[in-house]
């Protein structure tokens, strides 16, 4: 069975950090592109990045570029969202999600079940 | 990258059919057969429908169908019934480095 499981959500002050992780599993994790989507409370989703398979091309939503890094390890089928210099606009539910396939256009096919992060002072 | 046009709210009765659309431009749904459509019941993950403009992933019911007609993309769902009351949401690419989603439609069955 596929599985992704976030973690590493919390409360962090304005211009604080974090880093978000997506644990893979039921699949070759390497062979699709993943991506992180987010979710305000009570908002609709929002894309905010994704990463090729073999990690070597990024792509970032404009509201992120330049503050957030996705990388991943394909030795421990694991996402990350490196999260930097955060905005109470950041506060959102942020969802790992698996691709149909090597393109991260074509549509996610799974998702965790998010983790929660809030930007506040 | 501006959101993609959903109508808030739609509604039918169980067994009929609902058409909710989702309207770009042809930097994004125009442009592009990476049409997605996602169904998200309260409180849970959103689930993908239909992907790449008309395709179901295995496992999604054949009462869900997806179509697109210049810059508007359309999801129908036939048959309704009470568990497809839910948020439904549409993603497109918009250009070759990025995604753009729709506001979200909230679908009630009466």
């Amino acid at each position: 069975e596929v599985q992704l499981l976030e973690s590493g959500g919390g409360l962090v002050q304005p211009g604080g950090s974090l880093r978000l992780s997506c644990a893979a599993s039921g699949f070759t994790f390497s062979s699709y592109a993943m991506t992180w989507v987010r979710q305000a409370p009570g908002r609709g989703l929002e894309w905010v990045s994704a990463i090729s398979g073999d990690g070597g091309r990024t792509y970032y939503a404009d509201s992120v570029k330049g503050r957030f890094t996705i990388s991943r390890d394909n030795s421990k089928d694991t996402l990350s969202l490196q999260m930097n210099s955060l905005r109470a606009e950041d506060t959102a539910l942020y969802y790992c999600a698996k691709n149909m396939g090597r393109q991260f256009l074509n549509g996610m096919g799974v998702w965790g079940q998010g983790t929660t992060v809030t930007v506040s002072s | 990258q501006s959101a993609l046009t959903q109508p808030p709210s739609a509604s039918g009765s169980p067994g009929q059919s609902v058409t909710i659309s989702c309207t770009g431009t042809s930097s994004d749904v125009g442009g592009y057969n990476y049409v997605s459509w996602y169904q998200q019941h309260p409180g849970k993950a959103p689930k993908l429908l239909i992907y790449e403009v008309i395709k179901r992933p295995s496992g999604v019911p054949d009462r869900f169908s997806g179509s697109k007609s210049g810059n508007t993309a359309s999801l129908t769902v036939s048959g309704l019934q009470a568990e497809d009351e839910a948020d439904y949401y549409c993603g497109s690419c918009a250009g070759s480095n990025n995604v753009v989603f729709g506001g979200g439609t909230k679908l009630t069955v009466l």
